[in-house]
């Protein structure tokens, strides 16, 4: 079955660009669409990106969406971090059975 | 601005059913070619895709959970329910529900999600 993969928490400083990764396995990101969510405690996930770098209206274009076929990962790029930008983010695809979720990588902004 | 808002018992004992309702709080449920989903979330692990419904009330399920699930749609209340059948320990979760906005192509997105709500299975 096809899975996806995540780090399990990155860090960064406010202002600076921080890039979080979504691995493939037992199948090619690039072949399906890819969305990454935000999630704050509390809340519901949001969309940052859809389609693999789409920004929905209202998302910053600090968030920023690409796709490696060489390392078979999708990216989230958030730049001039702010401290609001703490969150989990999760990345999500499918296959043809089945939604797939990246197990969600905690960004901590300090 | 469609919002969506999940509700039932906090807790369930073990080998008993899992009842949950999602309501779309503004908006209509019939409005588009949506499918509607339930997402769940166990602590400290991945999120994990339940199934989802037609406005038609066809339904799709994970595989790994189909012989326990059972999700259905009411338009006249504009809501959508979840039934997880012989529920363990396992199914301790935080359950969302969503609005899937291309199941239809097979090119799941899923937005907005509700705030979800935790379900504890425990004597």
């Amino acid at each position: 079955n096809f899975m996806l993969t995540q780090p399990h928490s990155v860090s960064e400083s406010p202002g600076k660009t921080v890039t979080i990764s979504c691995t493939g396995i037992n199948g090619n990101v690039a072949d399906n669409y890819v969305q990454w969510y935000q999630k704050r405690p509390g809340s519901g996930p949001t969309t940052v990106i859809y389609d693999d770098y789409q920004r929905p209206s209202g998302v910053p274009d600090r968030f920023s969406g690409s796709i490696d076929r060489s390392s078979n990962s999708a990216s989230l790029s958030i730049s001039g971090l702010k401290t609001e930008d703490e969150a989990d983010y999760f990345c999500q695809s499918y296959e043809s059975n089945n939604v797939v979720f990246g197990g969600g990588t905690k960004l901590t902004v300090l | 601005q469609v919002q969506l808002q999940e509700s039932g018992p906090g807790l369930v004992k073990p080998s008993q059913t899992l009842s949950l309702t999602c309501t779309v709080t503004t908006g209509s449920i019939t409005s588009g070619d949506y499918h509607w989903s339930w997402i769940r979330q166990p602590a400290g692990k991945a999120l994990e895709w339940i199934g989802h419904v037609y406005t038609s009330g066809s339904t799709k399920y994970n595989p790994s959970l189909e012989s326990r699930v059972a999700i259905s749609i009411d338009t006249s209340k504009n809501q959508f329910s979840l039934k997880l059948f012989s529920v363990t320990a396992a199914d301790t979760a935080v359950y969302f529900c969503a609005r899937d906005r291309r199941a239809a192509a097979g090119m799941s997105w899923f937005d907005p999600w509700g705030q979800g709500t935790l379900v504890t299975v425990s004597s």
